[in-house]
């Protein structure tokens, strides 16, 4: 199984520049989450799905966007990218059911500069 | 509110001391999870244990251990003879019960370093 899968890996964006992060996953999970991680601050929730159709915003959803147009995928926007979006992001699922859940599965994380 | 304290920042231990990391959590929810996951130096972030809070029974996983008491909110882990291989950043988190929004809430971090 290839679990949670982001792309890219890495990347370096000019100030104002846009670009998606792609994130999917193969393991029929009902909830997915966008987090940034920054020195000191541990994982931040961004934005995150309950499933297909449904997104709600995180503690920290400003300058990004999401949809939920499918179960497996879950892509990030970022829009007029700043400097303060320099940040490890992380895509995770999990499966959350009145009689069963689990832990969170995470991306390998995309490193993101922005200049 | 939910919220999950790691008091410790960062921690250095010498090779085959014991270590323990500290977690604390604040939830009202009758039932809810804990979990704690390594992030090592390549920064994938691993998952290592999952408790339910109705399950104080606590844990080993081989030099792992985990210390679940609910009358003082606390999760702790501790590393039996520390391995340079353990040192990594680990991060506990609370888990809601489904169909109450967002489901996982995340400390900080601790910093472990093993010094050889």
């Amino acid at each position: 199984n290839a679990g949670v899968t982001q792309t890219p890996k890495f990347r370096i964006l000019k100030i104002g520049q846009s670009m998606t992060l792609q994130c999917t996953q193969d393991m029929n999970h009902n909830y997915m989450y966008w987090y940034r991680q920054d020195p000191g601050m541990g994982l931040r929730l961004i934005h995150y799905s309950v499933g297909a159709g449904i997104t709600d915003k995180g503690e920290v959803p400003n300058g990004y966007n999401v949809s939920r147009s499918t179960t497996e995928d879950f892509p990030l926007r970022l829009e007029l990218a700043a400097p303060s979006q320099t940040s490890v992001y992380f895509c995770a699922s999990s499966y959350n059911r009145d009689r069963g859940d689990t832990e969170a599965f995470f991306g390998q994380g995309t490193r993101l500069t922005v200049v | 509110a939910q919220k999950v304290t790691q008091a410790q920042t960062e921690i250095s231990v010498v090779e085959k001391e014991d270590v323990t990391l500290d977690c604390v959590y604040e939830t009202r929810d009758t039932t809810y999870y804990l979990f704690w996951y390594k992030q090592p130096p390549s920064g994938e972030l691993v998952f290592l244990i999952r408790r339910n809070s109705f399950d104080e029974q606590n844990e080993i996983s081989g030099r792992y251990s985990w210390n679940f008491q609910k009358s003082t909110s606390s999760f702790n882990f501790t590393i039996t003879a520390s391995q340079v291989v353990d040192s990594a950043v680990y991060f506990c988190a609370l888990g809601r019960r489904p169909n109450t929004g967002n489901q996982f809430y995340f400390g900080t971090g601790t910093s472990l370093t093993v010094i050889p």
